[in-house]
């Protein structure tokens, strides 16, 4: 399994661009890498998932090199509801497979 | 679409009662569905894996016979906590994934807190 790494929390001021990198040096050629979001006392919320180079949606962007060792979640211009814990998950693409969840990083935006 | 549903949300039971907890998936067919829980300030920690029809799958460290749990259809898993004490006290979410499509993308139900005095 491959295990992830990401800052255990970051601050930032209400309007500016967040970017949380992840570290995941043992990707597997199969592995999608997903990124989740959870506020206090509920679920996970499934953000963005991207496999190489750039992936973007309505919420954020996730920047990922040729050598796919690590991933970086860009969230633009956050808000006071923006503060939650972002995790950072590689896994199997295709296939039943679990997740696993490293510590991930505890967003603090500051108004 | 892909709503899971958790019920209850919030549990208090006595020690040495058994709590059960529901997870469905609302709008699809979930062969694979995943009882994680969570401690305050910690990370999600995956519990077991249920697959429709057959035995769960269970993670090192997760007693089988206390955390029961049963995927009878292809929307419903339970977790039965047996026997439960305080410090079976937690946030319990469970998650799916569908049954068709190639992505891996699991859906999260609300949670379920515990609380076992």
């Amino acid at each position: 399994l491959a295990k992830t790494t990401q800052p255990i929390s970051m601050d930032s001021y209400e309007g500016q661009e967040v970017n949380i990198t992840c570290s995941h040096n043992n990707i597997a050629t199969n592995d999608y890498i997903t990124w989740y979001q959870q506020f206090p006392s509920q679920g996970p919320r499934f953000i963005i998932q991207g496999y190489k180079t750039k992936v973007t949606n309505e919420v954020a962007s996730l920047f990922i090199p040729a050598d796919r060792k690590s991933s970086t979640l860009s969230l633009p211009r956050v808000s006071l509801s923006d503060t939650a814990v972002y995790y950072c998950l590689v896994a199997l693409g295709t296939g039943a497979n679990n997740l696993f969840f490293g510590t991930g990083t505890r967003l603090t935006v500051i108004p | 679409g892909a709503v899971v549903s958790q019920h209850p949300s919030r549990v208090i039971c006595k020690s040495g009662t058994s709590v059960k907890i529901e997870c469905r998936s609302l709008d699809f067919q979930a062969t694979t569905m995943f009882w994680y829980r969570q401690f305050p300030k910690q990370s999600l920690m995956l519990m077991a894996t249920s697959n429709e029809g057959s035995k769960a799958t269970y993670e090192q460290g997760v007693e089988k016979d206390k955390f029961l749990i049963n995927h009878a259809s292809l929307t419903l898993s339970t977790l039965t906590v047996t026997s439960a004490h305080p410090e079976d006290s937690s946030f319990y979410i469970c998650s799916a994934r569908r049954a068709a499509g190639d992505d891996n993308e699991q859906f999260f139900g609300p949670g379920t807190r515990l609380t076992v005095l």
